[in-house]
């Protein structure tokens, strides 16, 4: 089990809003450490997409975004395009496990 | 453009050894927090080990505490994971991941490396 929990899949369809959810605990996100996003497709490194919980990288689009409130966060995922097909991970700072991911979201783009 | 290169995957029996590299390019090494995330198959993405910029201090995941040693060369620009006691549950692909970020907190991993894939197995 994850300290950060996240669902295992979601989907929708070409042009919809899909949203993860990432639920952590007061060790972590509740504490105030940042959440972090990355997008990773088979075979290839992994890509941040989301830092300090709102941020995006030069190079990201800006139909994606994240948010944080309580022990919880969300990315959000707007005008959905096929490329946007992968597994999605949440990554926080615990204080005493140090650093940690969620469990990841595949994300199926019908 | 920063490069993480990964090397020293390969197969070994339980109880064996390995190390890994990752050489760094395109960015001041000496300045920034390396570290290591690894994949099981079919699993997801799992933290490993963290040094900070000059290698005053190292962090482990629980899992592998004891058994990994996590050091660099800034000289050579290059990161080194030293594993024994390798375990069947180890097998994994190994990134090697640049951190970015003041506090701990709010260190995020910006580059990783494609990985290289250690298999334990008899």
């Amino acid at each position: 089990q994850s300290v950060l929990t996240q669902p295992p899949s979601v989907s929708g369809a070409p042009g919809q809003r899909v949203t993860i959810s990432c639920t952590g605990s007061s060790s972590n996100i509740g504490a105030n450490s940042d959440i972090n996003w990355y997008q990773h497709l088979p075979e290839t490194a992994p890509k941040l997409l989301i830092y300090r919980n709102n941020n995006r990288p030069s190079g990201v689009p800006d139909r994606f975004s994240g948010s944080k409130s309580g022990t919880s966060a969300s990315l959000a995922i707007t005008g959905l395009q096929a490329e946007d097909e992968a597994d999605y991970y949440c990554q926080s700072y615990d204080s005493s496990l140090n650093w940690v991911f969620g469990g990841g979201t595949k994300l199926t783009v019908l | 453009e920063v490069r993480l290169l990964e090397s020293g995957g390969g197969l070994v029996q339980p109880g064996g050894s390995l190390r890994l590299s990752c050489v760094a390019s395109g960015f001041t090494f000496s300045g920034y927090g390396m570290n290591w995330v690894r994949q099981a198959p079919g699993k997801g993405l799992e933290w490993v080990s963290t040094i900070t910029r000059i290698g005053s201090s190292t962090y482990y995941a629980d899992s592998v505490k004891g058994r990994f040693t996590l050091s660099r060369d800034n000289s050579k620009n290059t990161l080194y994971l030293q594993m024994t006691s390798l375990k069947v549950e180890d097998t994994a692909i190994y990134y090697c991941a640049k951190a970015q970020g003041g506090y701990l907190s709010t260190w995020s991993f910006d580059y990783w490396g494609q990985g290289t894939l250690a298999t334990v197995s008899s």
